[in-house]
């Protein structure tokens, strides 16, 4: 079975704070991805990942960093966090070609006070 | 502009009963259609495919259709169950780049006994 996990389930952190959101997949896949779903808008791409050390703009990139050492473990990393970053966020990854199933993680709910 | 519309937003039906959620897409150029499904506070889960020259598709009591010249997908559940209570997603899928997808805001089904 894929398994796509996610450091956090849930995370409460402060305005101006540094956010690390963790995500691991132990299917050897070449794509990761990172998501935010909030109601009434969907899922929106924040980065995704093709490759180790490879990284590419989704649609809503600002405010956002991501970083890709090994080819199991995408970060995505909130340099500021500010009080419209409150989201659910989720990571997923899949094999390259457009065919293939993107697995998701559980999610991480990040508030920001 | 890509878009992928999903109607109803919201629908309560019986347990037992069926119920037909809609997807309408702008996407160019296509390459697949997925329906997911997201379970409160967990990931999306695939439940079907479906390609340019695919019409229906079952997975169990899920059948998906799809009209590629209209550009329209269904998603039809029979015998509703309670566990069907859920989001489901219509994800459609660009014949080009590394797997990126445009999603649809999501049909939320509640089942009540």
């Amino acid at each position: 079975d894929v398994k796509v996990t996610q450091s956090s389930r849930y995370l409460v952190k402060r305005t101006g704070e540094k956010v690390f959101l963790e995500c691991v997949q132990d299917m050897d896949h070449e794509n990761m991805f990172w998501y935010r779903q909030d109601p009434g808008l969907g899922l929106r791409l924040i980065y995704f990942s093709y490759d180790v050390k490879m990284k590419e703009k989704g649609d809503i990139p600002e405010g956002y960093s991501v970083s890709r050492e090994k080819k199991e473990r995408f970060s995505l990393i909130l340099e500021s966090a500010s009080t419209n970053q409150t989201s659910m966020y989720l990571c997923a990854s899949s094999r390259q070609g457009v065919y293939n199933e993107q697995f998701f993680g559980p999610g991480t709910r990040l508030t920001v006070l | 502009k890509n878009q992928v519309e999903q109607s109803p937003q919201s629908l309560i039906i019986l347990e037992g009963k069926n119920c037909t959620l809609q997807c309408n897409y702008t996407v160019s150029p296509f390459s697949n259609l997925r329906w997911y499904k997201q379970d409160t506070g967990r990931g999306p889960v695939s439940l079907t495919i479906m390609t340019f020259s695919e019409n229906t598709k079952s997975n169990g009591r899920y059948t998906a259709t799809l009209d590629a010249d209209t550009k329209q997908s269904s998603l039809h559940i029979t015998a509703s169950q309670l566990s069907d209570s859920a989001s489901y997603i219509c994800v459609v899928s660009f014949s080009y780049g590394n797997n990126r997808l445009a999603f649809g805001k999501g049909n939320q089904v509640v089942v009540i006994p």
